[in-house]
C-alpha cells in the first residue's frame, strides 16, 4: 500500500492474554520503529530495526514485550501476560536513509481489561 | 538524557488569529528537530524540519526556526484556520538521528 499499514486499528483484552500487533511499512523502507503512546503523552520509542535485526531496543519496558522482523518488511509486536498498564496506542514507523522522514501509521490501540 | 519540553496545556484560539508554541530540548550533541502533527482520526505527519542551527523549517504557513542559543524550536503561524485544528508534537533526532524524542504534544483548536 501506499503508507504505513497497522493491524488491528483496535483491540481489546482480558488482563493476562497474550497480543499480537502487526505493522505492514511503506515499500522498501529499511528501518522500522514501534512507539507506544499513551492518553496526552508523545509517543514513547520501543524498538527500531534496520533491516531484520532489532537495532535497539531499550525502549522495551520489559521482557513480556518482543518484536520481530523476519523478513525485513511486516513486523509484529508481541505481548506476553497483558496487564492494565499496557492499554496505549502503538505506532509503527518506517522510513528509507540514514536522516529521510518518519512515516507513521494510524496507530494500534489496545484496551487490557 | 536528550529531551524536549513542550508549553503546558491545549491552545484554544480563533481563526486567523497568530499561534505560537513553544519547544525547547536537551541534547548532547546536534540533533535535528521537527514539529509532527496529528489529525483527527489520522496518523502522526511530518510538518516540518531543521537539521541545523539558524536552519528555518516551514510548511503549509508554519514556520520553526532552530535556535541553539535558546536550544528553542518555537512553533508559528501568522493566521490560522479551523483545518490547523490538530495535535503538534515538537521531536528531536537522538542517537544520530536514528530515533526521534518526542514532546507530550499541544492540542490546538481553532474556532470559527
Amino acid at each position: 500500500g501506499a503508507g504505513v499499514s497497522q493491524t488491528p486499528s483496535n483491540k481489546v483484552t482480558e488482563k493476562g492474554k497474550y497480543v499480537e500487533l502487526r505493522c505492514d511499512p511503506i515499500s522498501g523502507h529499511t528501518a522500522l520503529y514501534w512507539y507506544r503512546q499513551s492518553l496526552g503523552q508523545g509517543p514513547e520509542f520501543l524498538i527500531y530495526f534496520q533491516g531484520t535485526g532489532a537495532a535497539d531496543d531499550s525502549g522495551l519496558p520489559n521482557d513480556r514485550f518482543f518484536a520481530v522482523r523476519p523478513e525485513g518488511s511486516v513486523s509484529t509486536l508481541k505481548i506476553q501476560r497483558t496487564e492494565r498498564g499496557d492499554s496505549a496506542v502503538y505506532l509503527c514507523a518506517s522510513r528509507t536513509g540514514d536522516t529521510g522522514e518518519l512515516f507513521f501509521g494510524e496507530g494500534s490501540r489496545l484496551t487490557v481489561l | 538524557g536528550d529531551s524536549v519540553t513542550q508549553m503546558e496545556g491545549p491552545v484554544t484560539l480563533s481563526e486567523e488569529a497568530f499561534l505560537t508554541i513553544n519547544c525547547t530540548y536537551t541534547a548532547t550533541g546536534y540533533p535535528s528537530l521537527f514539529w509532527y502533527v496529528q489529525y483527527p482520526g489520522e496518523g502522526l505527519q511530518l510538518l516540518l524540519k531543521a537539521t541545523k542551527a539558524d536552519d528555518k523549517g516551514s510548511n503549509k504557513g508554519f514556520e520553526a526556526t532552530y535556535r541553539k542559543e535558546t536550544t528553542s524550536f518555537h512553533l508559528e503561524k501568522g493566521s490560522v484556520q479551523v483545518s490547523d485544528s490538530a495535535v503538534y508534537f515538537c521531536a528531536l533526532g537522538v542517537y544520530g538521528n536514528n530515533r526521534l524524542a518526542f514532546g507530550k504534544g499541544n492540542q490546538v483548536v481553532v474556532i470559527p
